[in-house]
C-alpha cells in the first residue's frame, strides 16, 4: 500500500530564515505530487505540483519554490521566510489517472515569528 | 476559473442527527471527491464519484454525483462525535492534473 510522509511535523522559524520541507511517497511509482497551504484551518491553496522528476508547475507567485529531485520526493523551500508564510503545509500524491484522486500527508505546521 | 461553492461555512448538529452538505459549481466536472479533515491532520478521502447520477455509500456516509455534473452532495446519517471536522468537496475536470477544492464546511456535533 502507499504511504506519504512529511517532515518535520512542526517548525518555528524566524522571519528571514530559510525553509526546507520534505515529502516522500512509498509504494507507488511516478506519482503526481502536490504542495498545498492551508491558513487558519480553512481552504486548501495549491502552491506547486509536479507530474515528473524536474517538472514543477507553480500556481501562485510567492517567495517559495519546489523541487523534485527524485521520483517520490518533493521539497518545498524558501530562501527567506515572511510572516505570511505561516500555515499548515500539506503534501499530496495522485496517480493522475482515473478520477485524479489525491492522498494527503500528515502536514507540517509552520510558524514564522 | 472554476470554483466549488460550499455553504454554510459551519454547521452545528446534535449527536444522532443526519446532516447533508452540498457542493455546487457553474462548471462541469468528471469526478467528484469528498474529503474529511480532522484537526491538525491531512484530509482523508471519504468517497469518490465518477459518473453522473452515481450514488455511493461508505458506512454512514452517502454521496451523489449530480445529474448535471455541476453538483454533488454528502449525507452523514446518525452523526457521532468523531464526525467533527472539515468536509471538503473537490472536482476534477480531466483537463489537467489539478483538483478544484471547495472552501470546506466545519461540522460540529453536540453530544
Amino acid at each position: 500500500s502507499q504511504t506519504i510522509h512529511q517532515w518535520p511535523a512542526t517548525l518555528v522559524q524566524p522571519v528571514g530564515s530559510p525553509l526546507s520541507l520534505e515529502c516522500t511517497v512509498e509504494g507507488t511509482s511516478n506519482p503526481n505530487l502536490y504542495w498545498y497551504r492551508q491558513a487558519a484551518g480553512r481552504g486548501l491553496q495549491l502552491l506547486f505540483y509536479s507530474v515528473g522528476i524536474g517538472q514543477i508547475s507553480s500556481e501562485v507567485p510567492q517567495n517559495l519554490s519546489a523541487s523534485r529531485p527524485q521520483d517520490r520526493q518533493f521539497i518545498l523551500s524558501s530562501k527567506k521566510l515572511l510572516l505570511s508564510d505561516s500555515g499548515f503545509y500539506l503534501c499530496a500524491w495522485g496517480t493522475g489517472t482515473g478520477g485524479n484522486e489525491q492522498y494527503f500527508g500528515p502536514g507540517t505546521r509552520l510558524t514564522v515569528t | 476559473g472554476q470554483q466549488l461553492n460550499q455553504s454554510p461555512q459551519s454547521m452545528f448538529i446534535q449527536e444522532g442527527e443526519d446532516v447533508s452538505m452540498n457542493c455546487t459549481s457553474s462548471s462541469i466536472f468528471n469526478t467528484w471527491l469528498w474529503y474529511k479533515q480532522d484537526p491538525g491532520e491531512g484530509p482523508v478521502l471519504l468517497i469518490a464519484l465518477y459518473k453522473a447520477g452515481e450514488l455511493t455509500s461508505n458506512g454512514r456516509l452517502t454521496a451523489q454525483f449530480g445529474i448535471t455534473r455541476k453538483d454533488s452532495f454528502l449525507n452523514i446519517s446518525a452523526s457521532i462525535p468523531s464526525d467533527v471536522g472539515i468536509y471538503f468537496c473537490a472536482g476534477y475536470t480531466g483537463a489537467n492534473s489539478k483538483l478544484t477544492f471547495g472552501k470546506g464546511i466545519t461540522l460540529s456535533v453536540r453530544p
